[in-house]
């Protein structure tokens, strides 16, 4: 069965810290994996996705298949980061059918 | 706004009653999904369309719920005598067959109340 973890609930730091938000995933196979995010009163939007290898308002993930892990990193925090943010993945054309974590909330404080 | 439309988004219910939501989702995008929230959870997939044809449904959808897309367009979603455990955020979303893998436009939600 296909399932994704997000370990944490909450993290919180200061405006330009570094963050990690951790994503650990099984699935057998190579599943595609995704970051959503939802800032407050906003609609649940993408961030970004694995296979573009692709940097998105300064974050980045990198997908390390040994540690079946996709961990979401910026390395300067900034104050409107400050939002839900929940790791997917989706079976290799599936449709985009996708499976989520619980999420995680990221508090950026001044 | 174009982006995909959920009505209502509320609705307060009494345990037993029948519930229908509607999802208008871009009018460009021929594949429409159907997800639930619950309070600490991220959500789950319930059902997909692709044009009119439900191509897939979860184990989720119990035969209280039932999903239509008739004209390939909007789609609804009733829920058959409700229960306590119905509360949640439905959660409808659309894609292009064309677009980015993975990438889900949502609409803002239907909270559903079963007292």
């Amino acid at each position: 069965a296909q399932r994704v973890t997000q370990p944490e609930k909450l993290l919180s730091v200061f405006k330009g810290a570094p963050v990690e938000l951790k994503c650990n995933y099984s699935y057998s196979g190579s599943p595609e994996l995704f970051w959503y995010v939802q800032y407050s009163r906003q609609r649940l939007q993408l961030l970004l996705r694995h296979i573009s290898r692709e940097s998105i308002k300064g974050f980045t993930a990198d997908l390390n298949k040994g540690e079946t892990s996709f961990h979401l990193k910026k390395p300067f925090a900034q104050e409107e980061d400050s939002a839900m943010y929940y790791c997917a993945l989706s079976p290799p054309g599936a449709n985009s059918k996708l499976t989520f974590g619980k999420g995680i909330t990221l508090s950026v404080r001044p | 706004d174009t982006g995909v439309s959920q009505n209502p988004r509320h609705k307060i219910t009494k345990r037993g009653q029948n519930v229908t939501f509607r999802c208008d989702p871009i009018s460009e995008h021929n594949r429409l999904y159907w997800y639930r929230q619950t309070l600490g959870q991220g959500p789950e997939f319930l059902t997909y369309f692709q044009n009119e044809a439900q191509l897939e449904k979860s184990r989720l959808l119990s035969d209280r719920f039932s999903a239509e897309r008739p004209k390939g367009s909007f789609s609804t979603l009733e829920i058959q005598r409700t229960e306590q455990g119905d509360s949640a955020m439905y959660l409808c979303a659309s894609s292009p067959t064309t677009g980015r893998t993975g990438e889900l436009f949502f609409g803002e939600g239907s909270r559903l109340t079963v007292l």
